[in-house]
């Protein structure tokens, strides 16, 4: 079983431009998850869509956004990169079950954005 | 303030020797705690998912422990192998107020060095 596929595994970007991230998640999971992970802060959480819906949402600006097509693939946009949005951003699937306690992430191996 | 703690930021230690991370954490309400593996330019992977009501679970040469009164958990890592060396992340979710959704609190991970 193919694991989750994300594209492209780096992006050189300069400030002000946008960015559009894709995700592939495993065969028949239909959540999607999305993180940021940085050296100072750590991994946060984005968001996640479940069944082209975003059905939970960190704490970021409006300037990050996504969305779910129906076969589940799911893509991320940022508008007007800062320097600061430089970062490893991470997708993750899992099947959706709502009782949280159950639902394992697999995560794919993320894409690298450099923001000059 | 929702947080999570882990110590100690970094360990070395000789292959085959044991080890045990420590998580601790102030998120109320709680709802379940994750440990993650990281290798270096690779996506987390999850070791154990433990909701209040378990108090340890297993995953191979890995045991995560929970106690949600003292609301600490430990990742105890048995015959330690050199592939065991990577970022060990904490995370714990918790419900919000609004129906359905949750918000994930990351500890800043241990990072593991096993030497021969």
């Amino acid at each position: 079983k193919a694991g989750v596929t994300q594209t492209p595994r780096y992006l050189i970007k300069t400030r002000g431009q946008q960015v559009t991230l894709s995700c592939s998640p495993i065969s028949g999971h239909r959540s999607v998850s999305w993180y940021q992970q940085t050296p100072g802060q750590g991994l946060q959480f984005l968001f996640e869509y479940f069944s082209e819906t975003q059905r939970n949402k960190g704490n970021f600006p409006g300037r990050f956004s996504g969305r779910q097509f129906s076969n589940s693939r799911s893509e991320m946009n940022v508008s007007t990169l800062e320097l600061g949005d430089s970062a490893l951003y991470l997708c993750a699937s899992s099947l959706g079950k709502w009782r949280i306690g159950s639902d394992t992430q697999y995560f794919g191996p993320g894409t690298r954005l450099t923001v000059l | 303030k929702n947080q999570v703690e882990q110590s100690p930021q970094s360990l070395i230690i000789l292959e085959g020797k044991n080890c045990t991370l420590q998580c601790n954490y102030t998120v109320s309400p709680f709802s379940n705690l994750r440990w993650y593996k990281q290798d270096t330019g690779r996506g987390p992977v999850s070791l154990t998912i433990m909701t209040f009501s378990e108090n340890t679970k297993s995953n191979g040469r890995y045991t995560a422990t929970l106690d949600a009164d003292t609301k600490q958990s430990s990742l105890h890592i048995t015959a330690s192998q050199l592939s065991d060396s990577a970022s060990y992340i904490c995370v714990v979710s918790c419900p919000r107020n609004t129906s359905g959704t949750y918000k994930y609190i990351f500890g800043t991970g241990t990072r593991l060095k096993v030497l021969a």
